[in-house]
């Protein structure tokens, strides 16, 4: 069975500073993706970025980027020159290869001080 | 931007009622999800739909629920006996494709079950 962990259910960040969200996951299977989504306050889920575990390179969105260590089964997300606007809920998924559903982390909270 | 939209945005009911959670997926996608989320817990999957039959589901998703697509916009989720148990908040998603394809999410249905 998939899982998914992330460790650390809040995080705070000053206004243009650069912050790391951890994430682990388990899967059985070597076809397989991973996401990160971000939740606003009463706002939808929107992707934030997405890596296919067969690319060794790590995914970028401009200020977003991952560091996918697949050995160790982790895929953290970085966030460069903090905003306000970061300010959510972020959720850590994994989808396997053949398989439509999502499996999430707990979520972390993202708080940015001004 | 088009985006997924779900109503109610909260939704009381009795226990043992029948409730219908409506969602209109974006227009050009063929995938649709149910997601639930209890207070507290991690995003859990239930169903995904396509081609106007259910394509995987969860184990969660017993004969108590149902989904339906009744036109050619909305996608319906039904609790046939409501217990206290499915009080959660319940997320609907489209994708174009399946697996590694971007599923977007609406803002979801708070149901609180009395």
């Amino acid at each position: 069975a998939q899982t998914v962990t992330q460790s650390q259910p809040e995080m705070s960040v000053q206004e243009a500073e650069t912050v790391t969200l951890s994430c682990t996951y388990d899967t059985s299977e070597s076809d397989y993706y991973l996401f990160w989504y971000k939740q606003p306050p009463s706002r939808q889920m929107i992707l934030v970025i997405r890596q296919e575990a067969y690319k060794q390179q790590n995914a970028t969105e401009n200020r977003f980027s991952v560091n996918f260590q697949k050995a160790a089964k982790s895929f953290s997300l970085k966030i460069s020159d903090s905003q306000l606007g970061d300010a959510a809920m972020y959720f850590c998924a994994c989808a396997q290869g053949g398989s439509e559903k999502l499996v999430f982390g707990k979520g972390m909270k993202l708080t940015v001080n001004p | 931007e088009p985006e997924v939209t779900q109503t109610p945005s909260h939704q009381v009911t009795q226990m043992g009622q029948e409730v219908i959670l409506r969602c209109v997926p974006i227009s050009n996608h063929l995938y649709f999800y149910w997601y639930r989320q209890i207070l507290g817990q991690k995003v859990e999957f239930l169903v995904s739909f396509y081609n106007n039959e259910i394509s995987e589901k969860s184990e969660i998703f017993d004969d108590q629920f149902s989904v339906e697509r009744p036109d050619g916009s909305n996608f319906t989720l039904k609790i046939r006996s409501t217990k206290l148990e499915d009080s959660a908040m319940y997320f609907c998603a489209s994708s174009e494709a399946r697996t590694a394809n971007i599923q977007y999410f609406g803002a979801g249905t708070r149901l609180s079950v009395l």
